[in-house]
């Protein structure tokens, strides 16, 4: 129990198109949503936080214009990397508390390269 | 938390050996501890987690210890095996499966060598 299904596994896309990245909780509802970000040989470093029916809530440094969020149901959670750049490459992954309210359940990621 | 410093960077041990892995937290509010295993390329893996209010949890050949006046908490793995080798990481939260954030570690790559 608790998955979170998160599409696409990988993509590939060109310098100034936009790419949108999903996350789905497939059998519990996922009120909150965080959305993580990893270069390579690093950590995970937090993004935003998404929240069902609000704004979601941006990292320092991170540009809410460029990674547009949106959580518009309990069970579906976006991504949205727009006018992407080459600097946008990364591994994108999405974590939801889990339903138990025990710990945190993650999506297999996106592996986003702009060319 | 605020900041979670993790030690050592890299680890190599030799099949069977043990190995430590160190974190330090700075947010004295932090309660939920857990570890990671991340493979490349794939969704980090809890492997353990511990709860502010419990100072040590063994899992088989996997332990983790915390002491909350020191504010840091160690993963240990004993008789390591070759598939242990991947990355590591510590995190901390405010409350584990809830809407606090977790904040994690800079990893620790730890190779087992047969």
């Amino acid at each position: 129990g608790a998955v979170v299904s998160q599409h696409p596994s990988r993509v590939i896309c060109k310098s100034g198109t936009s790419v949108k990245i999903e996350c789905r909780s497939l059998d519990f509802q996922a009120t909150t949503m965080f959305w993580y970000r990893q270069f390579p040989k690093k950590s995970l470093m937090l993004m935003a936080t998404s929240n069902e029916g609000s704004k979601a809530t941006y990292e320092q440094g991170v540009e809410k214009d460029k990674f547009l969020i949106n959580h518009a149901s309990l069970t579906l959670s976006t991504l949205t990397v727009t006018s992407a750049h080459p600097e946008d490459s990364s591994f994108y992954i999405c974590s939801a508390p889990d339903r138990l309210g025990i710990g945190y359940t993650f999506g297999s990621g996106t592996r986003l390269t702009v060319v | 938390g605020e900041n979670v410093e993790q030690h050592p960077s890299t680890l190599s041990v030799q099949e069977g050996d043990s190995a430590v892995i160190k974190c330090t937290y700075s947010d004295s509010a932090s309660n939920y501890f857990p570890w990671y295993k991340q493979e490349l390329g794939k969704r980090p893996q809890l492997i353990i987690d511990i709860r502010s209010n419990v100072g040590e949890k063994k899992d088989q050949r996997i332990a983790v210890t915390l002491n909350k006046t020191a504010k840091h908490f160690s993963l240990h793995i004993t008789e390591t095996q070759p598939e242990d080798s991947a990355v590591y990481f510590c995190a901390d939260s405010k409350g584990g499966g809830s809407n606090y954030k977790l904040t994690f570690g800079k990893g620790t790559l730890l190779t087992v060598n047969p």
